[in-house]
């Protein structure tokens, strides 16, 4: 699976959109862009993915790179709820395997 | 409209036990997918079942560790003779097709003592 890369850690105000980056330079054609978080103590949520256009759900929208080499999860107004990590993920589509890596921890400051 | 069911939420086991981890998938997946999370680490990609068919077990340890999802029932990790490394939160998602979105379960928090 290509490797994304993606800060660490991020701050949002309350209410205050959130736009959470991610670099995967070494996507190949058929990698879906996959978007889950992960509250503490809690199972990982999916949150949003896509192939080449961008998508807008109940949660969140995703804008994709026309060369497809980055993408940015936008959070429209953030809570105290959306508190958690991040993670971008890259995969085939029809392969079952999510490869995490270490995601973007985002703190919500009321 | 249930999601993914994992049981037991908490587990203790004495090294040397079995540990046995049980995954219902939501109604209408077919495909399950097992994670480990080591404390303080991300979660790793540790085996991939459909029915009756193991998919992908390129993430499981090459012992002491098996997967199994059965035409009736719940999915099943089975870990033997557990020592401390094993002691992890294991998560079990599923999907409607291999590559859709993916439910994940709240885990099973294993403890070896």
């Amino acid at each position: 699976d290509a490797k994304t890369t993606q800060p660490n850690s991020m701050e949002s105000n309350e209410e205050e959109p959130v736009h959470l980056p991610c670099n995967h330079s070494t996507i190949s054609g058929t990698d879906y862009i996959h978007w889950y978080r992960q509250l503490p103590s809690q199972g990982p949520e999916y949150v949003i993915h896509g192939l080449t256009s961008n998508v807008n759900n109940r949660m969140a929208s995703l804008a994709i790179a026309e060369d497809r080499k980055s993408s940015t999860l936008i959070l429209h107004r953030a809570t105290l709820r959306d508190a958690a990590v991040y993670y971008c993920i890259n995969a085939p589509g029809n392969t079952g395997k999510l490869i995490f890596g270490q995601g973007t921890t985002l703190q919500v400051k009321p | 409209n249930a999601g993914v069911m994992q049981n037991p939420r908490h587990l203790v086991r004495r090294r040397g036990q079995e540990a046995r981890l049980r995954c219902s998938p939501m109604k209408g997946h077919s495909h399950v997918y097992w994670y480990r999370q080591l404390p303080e680490e991300g979660l790793k990609f540790m085996v991939y079942l459909q029915k009756e068919n193991i998919i992908d077990e390129s993430g499981m340890p090459k012992e002491r560790f098996s997967a199994e999802f059965p035409k009736e029932g719940p999915s099943i990790l089975r870990i033997q003779q557990v020592v401390r490394g094993d002691s992890a939160a294991y998560f079990c998602a599923s999907s409607r097709t291999g590559g859709d979105g993916y439910t994940f379960g709240s885990g099973t928090r294993l403890t070896v003592v």
